[in-house]
């Protein structure tokens, strides 16, 4: 089977930096993708890693350590908006089959 | 670019009636579409794979005689709730893929589904 563990909520202050965790178990991994939602909204793409290591996409960087089975979104100088909940997914079952992980509630306070 | 929408963005129906959901790709050629469920402050649940002229695969778990999928075009999937039940209220969720960038899914903005 596949689980992506992630921590259920994180509370960090406005202009701060954030990093949220995740942990997998999943046979057939190709990579690790996250996704942003808000609520009552689509969840929209942020980042992917196919290899070990750090990705960087302006205010948001992923991490990758596939001997681990371990990924974490760092989001660096936090705004307001960024409250959502964020999950992490991992890609296999021929490349395109997604499974979400528990998903992490963000909160942002001033 | 790499819009999808759905259509209805939310249905109220009767126990025991059909409610069909529309998942189109506006502006590119999805090979692939996926359908999701969300319940209130839970994870996606994958519920079934689509392809394009294809049955859909489901995820195990998912009834297909109650969940119907249909990928007629490279733009269109449509997900039938058959003889609904309270149960099933939940955000029903669409992504599509484009062919060759499979890890990057574009999200339909999902359908409130309400059954009483």
């Amino acid at each position: 089977g596949q689980s992506l563990e992630q921590p259920s909520e994180v509370t960090a202050v406005e202009g701060a930096i954030v990093q949220i965790n995740c942990t997998y178990q999943t046979s057939g991994f190709y990579g690790l993708s996250w996704y942003q939602q808000h609520d009552g909204g689509a969840p929209t793409f942020l980042s992917y890693n196919a290899l070990d290591g750090l990705e960087e996409t302006g205010r948001f960087s992923s991490f990758l350590s596939r001997s681990d089975s371990y990924g974490y979104l760092l989001l660096q100088e936090l705004q307001m908006k960024d409250s959502a909940s964020y999950f992490c997914a991992s890609n296999s079952g021929g490349y395109q089959k997604v499974t979400f992980g528990t998903g992490t509630k963000l909160q942002v306070i001033p | 670019g790499a819009v999808v929408s759905q259509h209805p963005s939310w249905v109220i129906c009767k126990s025991g009636t059909s409610v069909k959901i529309e998942c189109r790709s506006l502006d590119f050629q999805a090979t692939t579409m996926f359908w999701y469920r969300q319940f209130p402050k839970q994870s996606l649940m994958l519920m079934a794979t689509s392809n394009e002229g294809s049955k859909a695969t489901y995820e195990q778990g998912v009834e297909k005689d109650k969940f119907l999928i249909n990928h007629a075009s490279l733009t269109l999937s449509t997900l039938t709730v058959t003889s609904a039940h309270p149960e099933d209220s939940s955000f029903y969720i669409c992504s599509a893929v484009f062919q060759g960038t499979s890890y990057e899914q574009y999200f339909g903005p999902g359908t409130r589904l309400t059954v009483t």
